[in-house]
């Protein structure tokens, strides 16, 4: 059975404040790792899809990376509009569906 | 650009009601999905469609049917609500079933007294 862990649960912030969050994750033959991202009331919105360890990806203030047990989602500078939850997902070779973790919620305070 | 789209937004039903979510997309995909949220346990599959024609239970079927209109529309029906399916409920769609990444509507939230 696919598993995601999402780590921390909760994570507060200063604006400009560095950080990452992270997704551990247990499948057998990654398909896909998905992160989206969740406003109060909303669907999650897609961010980055990574097919293999050693991929990145980027977009403004966001980077995610790949290795064959985790994927961390970087974030440089936050702004308090980067506030959200944020939400991993895998697609393993044994079925096609898709498994979320359970998020961590980001503040970014002023 | 739509993307997908949920209707109603917001729902209250008494225990034993019945009730259709309705779902449609507009970007052409294959696949589409009906999750629900509920607080610390995540987003989980009840049922997804591969394709137009094809329908298959997810993790938490029970209590609930889908049926796939056509290409663009999947609805999901509850046929005698209880209040344990209190929760909001995402429709997704990705153009296939494999890697792709599927893309949510903004959700029904659904109270059963």
């Amino acid at each position: 059975e696919d598993q995601v862990t999402q780590s921390p649960e909760a994570l507060r912030l200063q604006e400009g404040e560095s950080s990452s969050l992270n997704c551990s994750y247990t499948v057998s033959g990654l398909r896909g790792l998905f992160w989206y991202r969740q406003d109060p009331g909303k669907g999650p919105e897609f961010l980055f899809t990574l097919y293999s360890a050693g991929e990145e990806k980027e977009k403004e203030r966001l980077k995610a990376t790949l290795t064959k047990k985790e994927s961390f989602l970087h974030i440089t500078a936050p702004k308090p509009e980067d506030s959200a939850t944020y939400l991993c997902a895998v697609i393993g070779g044994s079925n096609y569906k898709l498994t979320f973790g359970k998020g961590t919620l980001l503040t970014v305070n002023p | 650009n739509a993307g997908v789209t949920q209707t109603p937004k917001f729902q209250v039903l008494k225990t034993g009601q019945s009730m259709t979510l309705q779902c449609a997309q507009d970007m052409n995909h294959n696949s589409m999905y009906w999750y629900r949220q509920d607080p610390g346990m995540g987003l989980r599959l009840i049922y997804y469609s591969a394709s137009e024609g094809t329908t298959d239970k997810g993790e938490v079927p029970n209590g609930y049917n889908v049926s796939r209109l056509n290409k663009r529309e999947f609805s999901l029906r509850l046929e005698s609500a209880a209040p344990s399916q209190t929760s909001v409920y995402f429709c997704a769609s990705s153009q296939t079933d494999s890697n792709q990444p599927q893309h949510f509507g903004d959700g029904t939230r659904l109270s059963i007294l």
